[in-house]
C-alpha cells in the first residue's frame, strides 16, 4: 500500500521558516493535504489541494508538491505554531485516505 | 458555526462493544460524506471508516473490517460507529470528520473534538 514518510521532528527559531516534508512515490501526481494538531486538540486542516488555504488559515502557511516530495512551509514561525503536522493523500486504487507519519514542530 | 460533537467513548473490556455518536450542526449534514479517524495514545492518525452522504457507500480499514459498523441518520444529523469485539489495540481517541469528496482529491474538514475509547480488563 501507499506510504507517506515525514521527518519525526523539525526545530525552528521564532521568525524563521519551517519546512516539513512528506515523501511518497510520485506524490506529485496526487493532491496533498496538511493538518495541524496542537497538544490535546483535534487536527485542523491548514492546506488542501497541495497549496490552497482554508479560510482563517494565515498566509504564513503554504504548500508545494512535486516529484516524490510535498512540502508544508511555515513562514515567520510563531510560538503558537508548535504542533504536530500530518500530510494526507487519497489512494485511488483502494479508495482510502492515507496519512503521513507526522512531524512534531518545536519552536526554540 | 460548523460543529461536530462526538460522544459514547469510555472504558470497555476486551471483547466488548461500544457505540460512538457524532452530532453535526451548522451545515447540511445530508450533503456530506462522513468519516471516523482514530489516534492511539502518542501515535499518529489512522483512518477507520467512511460513509457516503446517502449511506450507500461504505469503506473500512482492514484493521476494523468485520468488527466495526458505520452508519448515519440524516434526519438526526448524526453519524455512528458500532464497535464490536474490541481489542486493546482499538484504544484511541476517535474523531469524526466531514470528508470533502472532490474528484478523488478528498480531505477532512472539520473534525470533532474526539472521544476516548479505552479497551482494558
Amino acid at each position: 500500500s501507499y506510504v507517506l514518510t515525514q521527518p519525526p521532528s523539525v526545530s525552528v527559531a521564532p521568525g524563521q521558516t519551517a519546512r516539513i516534508t512528506c515523501g511518497g512515490n510520485n506524490i506529485g501526481s496526487k493532491s496533498v493535504h496538511w493538518y495541524q494538531q496542537k497538544p490535546g486538540q483535534a487536527p485542523v486542516l491548514v492546506v488542501y489541494d497541495d497549496s490552497d488555504r482554508p479560510s482563517g488559515i494565515p498566509e504564513r502557511f503554504s504548500g508545494s508538491n512535486s516529484g516524490n516530495t510535498a512540502t508544508l512551509t511555515i513562514s515567520r514561525v510563531e510560538a503558537g505554531d508548535e504542533a504536530d503536522y500530518y500530510c494526507q493523500v487519497w489512494d485511488s486504487s483502494s479508495d482510502h485516505p492515507i496519512f503521513g507519519t507526522g512531524t512534531k514542530v518545536t519552536v526554540l | 458555526q460548523v460543529q461536530l460533537v462526538e460522544s459514547g467513548g469510555g472504558l470497555v473490556k476486551p471483547g466488548g462493544s461500544l457505540r460512538l455518536s457524532c452530532a453535526a450542526s451548522g451545515f447540511t449534514f445530508s450533503d456530506y460524506y462522513m468519516s471516523w479517524i482514530r489516534q492511539a495514545p502518542g501515535k499518529g492518525l489512522e483512518w477507520v471508516s467512511y460513509i457516503s452522504s446517502s449511506g450507500s457507500t461504505i469503506y473500512y480499514a482492514d484493521s476494523v473490517k468485520g468488527r466495526f459498523t458505520i452508519s448515519r441518520d440524516n434526519a438526526k444529523n448524526s453519524l455512528y460507529l458500532q464497535m464490536n469485539s474490541l481489542r486493546a489495540e482499538d484504544t484511541a481517541v476517535y474523531y469524526c470528520a466531514s470528508l470533502i469528496a472532490v474528484a478523488g482529491r478528498n480531505w477532512f474538514d472539520p473534525w470533532g473534538q474526539g472521544t476516548l475509547v479505552t479497551v482494558s480488563s
